[in-house]
């Protein structure tokens, strides 16, 4: 039982690249999100997703795409990165209850 | 924007209780309070939770005012493991789906 697991660790980009961050779950978690860490700061929800086949916009989604074609992968992409996407990506999964964490993706954009 | 406020930093001594407060005084009847850490930059781990009734658990307890207010977080016997950002969160119900808003957290720093 894996868990939460994210795609890549850590990732470097120039500005205009594109990238997609993979999460997946082996929990059979209805709910999944995507959430961002700025340094000092608390995590903030970019999207998340209630099933299969299912996203919403959280607090910070600009920027951002996602996608849940199977249960257990949530999918977040950048399409142009810019330097303020640079920020640790956490992925999380639940039932409705306690969230549980992946180990979070590093990503720079110069 | 955040729904909880906590202090940004404590100490406590190790084997001591370490009780750190959370306000979150614009809680709706429904909301529940999650407590969270995070160790360095791993992932968060999560460690209680409650709507109106006190807590406890292996990890810690869980005090809710009978406001709902306020909380408390208490670790009965702080060790050097547990130094950690400790953040109280705030789970939201909107049209039967459930978003959890992090404030900024508190970080705890356990002393020899």
């Amino acid at each position: 039982n894996a868990g939460v697991t994210q795609t890549p660790k850590f990732r470097v980009l120039k500005t205009g690249q594109s990238m997609t961050l993979l999460c997946a779950q082996d929990m059979n978690h209805e709910y999944m999100y995507w959430y961002r860490q700025d340094p000092g700061m608390g995590l903030r929800l970019i999207h998340y997703s209630v099933g299969e086949g299912t996203t919403a916009k959280g607090e910070v989604p600009d920027g951002y795409n996602v996608s849940r074609l199977k249960k257990q992968n949530f999918l977040l992409g950048l399409e142009s990165a810019a330097p303020s996407q640079t920020s640790v990506y956490f992925c999380a999964s639940s039932l409705g209850g306690e969230q549980f964490f992946g180990p979070g993706t590093r990503l720079t954009v110069l | 924007d955040a729904k909880t406020t906590q202090p940004p930093s404590m100490d406590c001594a190790e084997g001591r209780a370490a009780n750190l407060p959370c306000n979150h005084s614009t809680i709706s009847g429904n909301e529940y309070v999650y407590w969270y850490r995070q160790i360095h930059s791993q992932g968060p781990q999560y460690i209680i939770h409650g709507l109106k009734n006190n807590e406890t658990n292996e990890m810690a307890s869980l005090i809710i005012t009978e406001d709902r207010k306020s909380s408390t977080l208490i670790l009965p016997h702080a060790t050097l493991r547990d130094t950690a950002v400790y953040y109280c969160i705030v789970r939201v119900e909107t049209s039967g789906t459930y978003k959890y808003i992090f404030g900024t957290g508190t970080r705890l720093k356990v002393l020899a």
